[in-house]
């Protein structure tokens, strides 16, 4: 089983709809969780945090969390072109060898305008 | 304001050679990170170090070594590059873990080809 889980997608989206990403997690001790975004060709960028269960939002961003579950979501309300991309789950943990971020394999986002 | 820079951007080997990929924050973060990037695998962990001295291994660390030089440098080291190696090497750091701990930062990406 791996550590952090997306679905691969692609998710295709019509403009101004809601998009649903969500992720599952194996370690029940991880701490904080993080969802990035990446265009093509580009490096990660933050999007988000979260480290406490339930909702946090930011702009058209919502994450959620439900560490009960093992599960972190992100919805973005109002979808646009510019916001497809490749969205990365990632999960901070404390193991062996001291905290360490696994990231999921990514999603693929579509925005159809 | 640099934050994680990476070296080289670009790459290419002849299978056998070898080659050593620079990293260095100036954030003062105590873990930094080697990750991979295949298409469609997302980012994979190769090596990571949690602390100045300390280095660990992650799901995909065979084929590289890493030396933690100080807090500022994480160099990851190639021996004998395999085509299989081919990919996108990140580079990042963060603060240590717990809380928001864990919040990655990350360079501009090594661009390897492996022939």
């Amino acid at each position: 089983q791996k550590e952090v889980e997306q679905n691969s997608g692609p998710l295709s989206v019509p403009e101004g709809a809601i998009a649903s990403l969500n992720c599952t997690y194996s370690d029940r001790g991880s701490q904080s969780f993080f969802w990035y975004r990446q265009y093509s060709g580009k490096s990660p960028e933050l999007i988000m945090f979260i480290y406490s269960n339930g909702d946090k939002e930011d702009g058209r961003f919502t994450a959620q969390l439900n560490k009960a579950s093992q599960y972190v979501s992100l919805l973005i309300r109002d979808s646009q072109p510019s916001d497809s991309a490749t969205y990365l789950c990632a999960v901070n943990s404390l193991n062996t060898g001291g905290f360490k971020t696994i990231f999921g394999a990514g999603t693929r986002l579509f925005v159809k305008a | 304001n640099a934050g994680v820079t990476q070296t080289p951007k670009f790459q290419v080997l002849k299978t056998g050679q070898s080659m050593t990929l620079q990293c260095a924050q100036d954030m003062n973060h105590n873990s930094m990170y080697w990750y991979r990037q295949d298409p469609g695998m997302g980012l994979r962990l190769i090596y990571y170090s949690a602390s100045e001295g300390t280095t660990d291994k992650g799901e995909v660390p065979n084929g590289y070594n890493v030396s933690r030089l100080n807090k500022r440098e994480f160099s990851l080291r190639l021996e004998s590059a395999a085509p299989s190696q081919t990919s996108v090497y990140f580079c990042a750091s963060s603060e240590a873990g717990g809380g928001t701990g864990g919040l990655a930062f990350f360079g501009q990406g090594t661009r390897l080809t492996v022939v």
